[in-house]
């Protein structure tokens, strides 16, 4: 199994400029998790799908960022428009089950700077 | 909102050392993980502790869950340099996602 699979490894944008953010979870996975690493803020969890159904995003800072997961193989976090505090490294996990002993598979992560 | 306080933040020992780190919480957790990660990679799945007073190890690693559910704690013993990084917990209560810790940052000196 390839793993979580994320694009692109790095991204360097201009502040107000949209970026899309992908993800690949490992198949029957039926959880996606998306968050958002930086130094001040640790590991920030900004939303979570369950076969492909967005539970709970309350994570998710403000409305310029959007979550979708069209099928069960594909999911995307878009930032319109993009801010220079949006600087982070944004990792996508996904997981069989949560709550018990599976734990998340994290993707690579996506090292996103906006200047 | 739930918090998880890592200790201590920092930690550079040298080989064959061995550690404590820490994860605390005034939250009840139903489970609790550890994860390491290392630099440019997202974060590994160590162990997943469920019961009050669980432990639990692997290899030179020992996890131990708190009576009360509330912390938990990596004991490492005679540290290598492989297993520098940044230890992480993570707690859920019950719902199906889990909040990470603050972090706790391993350097260990060959």
């Amino acid at each position: 199994d390839a793993g979580v699979i994320q694009s692109p490894r790095h991204e360097v944008t201009e502040m107000g400029q949209e970026v899309t953010l992908r993800c690949k979870p490992i198949s029957g996975h039926d959880y996606l998790f998306w968050y958002r690493q930086t130094m001040m803020r640790g590991l920030e969890l900004l939303i979570y799908f369950n076969n492909n159904v967005p539970i709970d995003d309350s994570g998710m800072p403000e409305d310029r960022f959007s979550a979708k997961m069209p099928n069960a193989s594909f999911s995307t976090l878009k930032i319109q428009p993009s801010e220079p505090r949006d600087s982070a490294v944004y990792f996508c996990a996904s997981s069989p089950l949560v709550g018990t002993e599976y734990g998340y598979t994290f993707g690579s992560g996506t090292r996103l700077t906006v200047v | 909102t739930q918090l998880l306080e890592q200790s201590p933040q920092f930690l550079s020992i040298q080989e064959g050392e061995n550690l404590t780190v820490y994860c605390n919480s005034s939250s009840v957790f139903s489970s609790l993980q550890w994860y390491r990660q290392e630099p440019g990679e997202g974060p590994v799945l160590l162990v997943t502790v469920v019961t009050g007073g669980e432990v639990k190890k692997l290899k030179r690693l020992t996890f131990q869950f708190g009576d009360a559910r509330k912390d938990s704690s990596l004991h490492i013993t005679a540290a290598q340099p492989g297993d520098t990084g940044l230890y992480l917990c993570a707690g859920s209560s019950g719902t199906y996602k889990y909040i990470f810790g603050t972090g706790t940052r391993l350097k260990v000196l060959a």
